[in-house]
């Protein structure tokens, strides 16, 4: 089946810092998702990307459908406390209701 | 408007025992999926219930088995436990099958030891 590559696999960064991850695939996907999730928590969208080459913002958060449609950015800017957790891309398998899972970032940002 | 709840939140069961998980769905939505997260790992999509029948269903044998009701909650059901199946247990619902429409749940927590 579909496989999602994240890298890198863990960050360390510095409050105020920006941050950016991908997420790679071997196969096309139609939509690409990007979900943060907190201990003890599922996880949350953060936003959502359905057209190659579209590029999205949520607040500080602004990521993009590659081209290819093989993969797919996430970039957080300012980087503040609160945006620690683990950030997942997914998307549907074959443009079915089967939702596929990166591996994750983790990121911890200190102040 | 009520967010998707699961119970239990922790659970510890023995090889070969059952163990049954249970998900209420978001107010308003009639579609639940079920994903197994083990530690340090993304989700993986075990299966999914549109309106009381099952939708879908991702690599995983027959002993892992669902149910959704009437009122669109559900139940993931697991029997003759192994150690494998250690993991955080996640529903999500949505209306429809639009998995960009999911909201997830906290997770139930199981250890089988």
């Amino acid at each position: 089946g579909q496989q999602l590559n994240q890298s890198p696999q863990s960050m360390f960064i510095q409050e105020g810092e920006d941050v950016s991850m991908n997420c790679t695939s071997s196969s096309i996907f139609n939509t690409w998702l990007w979900y943060k999730q907190d201990p003890g928590e599922g996880p949350v969208l953060l936003i959502a990307l359905y057209k190659a080459g579209e590029l999205t913002s949520n607040g500080r958060l602004t990521a993009q459908f590659g081209i290819t449609r093989k993969d797919s950015f996430l970039n957080i800017s300012a980087s503040i406390p609160s945006d620690v957790g683990i950030y997942f891309c997914a998307g549907p398998q074959g443009g079915s209701e089967k939702l596929v899972f990166g591996k994750g970032t983790k990121l911890t940002v200190n102040p | 408007e009520t967010g998707v709840t699961q119970s239990p939140t922790h659970l510890i069961k023995t090889r070969g025992q059952q163990v049954t998980l249970r998900c209420s769905s978001q107010s308003g939505h009639n579609t639940v999926s079920w994903y197994q997260q083990a530690l340090g790992q993304g989700p993986q999509f075990i299966f999914q219930y549109y309106r009381e029948e099952e939708n879908g269903r991702g690599n995983f044998p027959p002993r892992f088995s669902g149910l959704q009701f009437p009122n669109y909650s559900s139940e993931l059901n697991v029997n003759a436990l192994e150690l494998d199946d250690s993991a955080l247990y996640l529903c999500a619902s949505s209306l429809g099958y639009s998995p960009d429409t999911q909201y997830f749940g906290p997770g139930t927590r199981l250890t089988v030891l």
